[in-house]
């Protein structure tokens, strides 16, 4: 498996409250995700990173925030929490874009719950 | 804008009872076609990978393979092992750096 790890697992917050995710791996990949899934939806990308300190946005980005100030580490922000913002957020990693476009590797998720 | 459609939603079947996913796409230039597995409550499993049309992968009872407007995932005299939800994604040559997911198919194999 690789070496990826989200925190905390679960989380309920309630509506207006600031909430960090935080993704960290072990296999020195240059590229981070963040995704949320959502019945009806699949998985929808968040935002990306490309490197330290180098982020863009996803197709549904708005209401969130990214940072990521060491390979290993890129963690996600809801600003002020809202009900729609109830989901489970996954972050993958992958290497470089060579020749071939890369597979990506998901962690094991965390489930969100805004009251 | 890149598009993914996997059918059926739902699939039911007996242990040892051969059949396929279908996953058709819309992209501008295929930069790649991924499979991936999700059992309930975890993230996905990433299996294959396929990057033109002709082009087949397998791993023990699963086969995919690529078409110019498709993609099988080939499942062989399935076991109850093998129920999960299996999601299919594209990444086209439009720039943005993202895949685009399918909603998956979710497959359960009765013993």
């Amino acid at each position: 498996d690789a070496g990826i790890t989200q925190s905390p697992r679960h989380k309920v917050t309630e509506t207006g409250t600031p909430v960090t995710l935080r993704c960290h791996q072990t296999e020195n990949h240059r590229y981070m995700y963040w995704y949320r899934q959502d019945p009806g939806h699949g998985l929808r990308l968040i935002h990306y990173s490309y490197g330290v300190k180098d982020t863009d946005k996803g197709e549904v980005s708005d209401g969130y925030s990214v940072s990521r100030s060491k390979t290993e580490d890129f963690l996600l922000t809801l600003e002020s929490a809202t009900s729609s913002q109830t989901s489970v957020y996954f972050c993958a990693i992958s290497g470089d874009f060579g020749t071939r476009t890369p597979e990506q590797y998901f962690g094991p998720g965390t489930r969100l719950t805004v009251t | 804008e890149d598009q993914v459609t996997q059918s059926p939603e739902a699939l039911r079947l007996q242990e040892g009872e051969s059949s396929s996913l279908n996953c058709s796409y819309t992209v501008s230039g295929l930069r790649g076609l991924f499979w991936y597995r999700q059992d309930p409550g975890k993230g996905p499993e990433f299996l294959f990978t396929l990057y033109s049309a002709g082009e087949e992968k397998e791993k023990e009872r699963l086969k995919a393979t690529l078409t110019k407007k498709e993609s099988f995932l080939h499942i062989t005299a399935p076991k109850p092992e093998d129920s999960a939800t299996y999601l299919c994604a594209v990444y086209g040559q439009g720039g943005s750096e993202k895949l685009v997911f399918g909603k998956g198919t979710k497959l359960t194999v009765n013993p």
